[in-house]
């Protein structure tokens, strides 16, 4: 089975920009969780959705948001970009029953 | 806020030695407590999951350990390889909604 996929790898903006990263989950994962990982640092949780539901969300602004869709695939969206967004953000699927977090690669997101 | 901590000193041990990482955490203990390995510019890789009822896990040349009284705990790599140096994180989480993720330790196994 192919792992967690996330879209694009790279991507440099601009200050006050929008941005769109996409995630799909593992097959028969129906759970995702999003992270911004800075370097030097762990993994911070943005959100969770299950189902399509927001289950969890961490401590970030409402510049963040994310949705889920019917095959489980996920989008993240951030507006009016800082220069403080650039970072890896990581998307992560849940084998259900066991807990277990499977990482993507990231998206390494550059605001200039 | 729970706060998560690990030591953020590069561990340094020789090839075949048993390498031992520290997370100890604030606040009420979790539920379940998570072990990833993470290279660089790849994503965290799941190694071991402990719950708060349980005292020891293993698998293969890992073991875990969960301390609630201590609030803390200990990852146990042993006869250690160099394919083994990576940064090592520590995640806590109440009720799988919600994940809190510590800083990594380096651990950089030497031939």
């Amino acid at each position: 089975d192919a792992g967690v996929t996330q879209s694009p790898t790279h991507l440099i903006k601009t200050r006050g920009q929008h941005v769109t990263l996409r995630c799909s989950p593992i097959s028969g994962h129906k759970s995702v969780s999003w992270y911004q990982q800075v370097l030097g640092q762990g993994p911070q949780f943005i959100f969770q959705y299950y189902e399509k539901e927001e289950r969890g969300r961490g401590n970030f602004p409402d510049r963040f948001s994310a949705r889920q869709f019917p095959n489980y695939s996920s989008e993240l969206n951030v507006n009016a970009l800082l220069l403080g967004d650039s970072a890896l953000y990581l998307c992560a699927s849940i084998r259900g029953g066991s807990y277990e977090q499977y990482f993507g690669p990231g998206t390494r997101l550059t605001v200039t | 806020s729970q706060k998560i901590e690990q030591n953020s000193e590069a561990l340094n041990i020789q090839e075949g030695k048993t390498a031992t990482l520290t997370c100890n955490y604030t606040n009420y203990s979790p539920a379940y407590l998570q072990w990833y390995r993470q290279d660089p510019g790849r994503g965290p890789v799941f190694l071991l999951l402990i719950r708060e009822n349980e005292k020891e896990k293993r698998k293969e040349r890992l073991k875990v350990t969960f301390d609630t009284t201590l609030k803390q705990s200990l990852f146990h790599i042993t006869a250690s390889q160099p394919a083994d140096s990576a940064t090592y994180l520590c995640a806590l989480s109440y009720n799988f909604n919600k994940f809190y993720f510590g800083s990594g330790t380096k651990l950089n196994v030497k031939p």
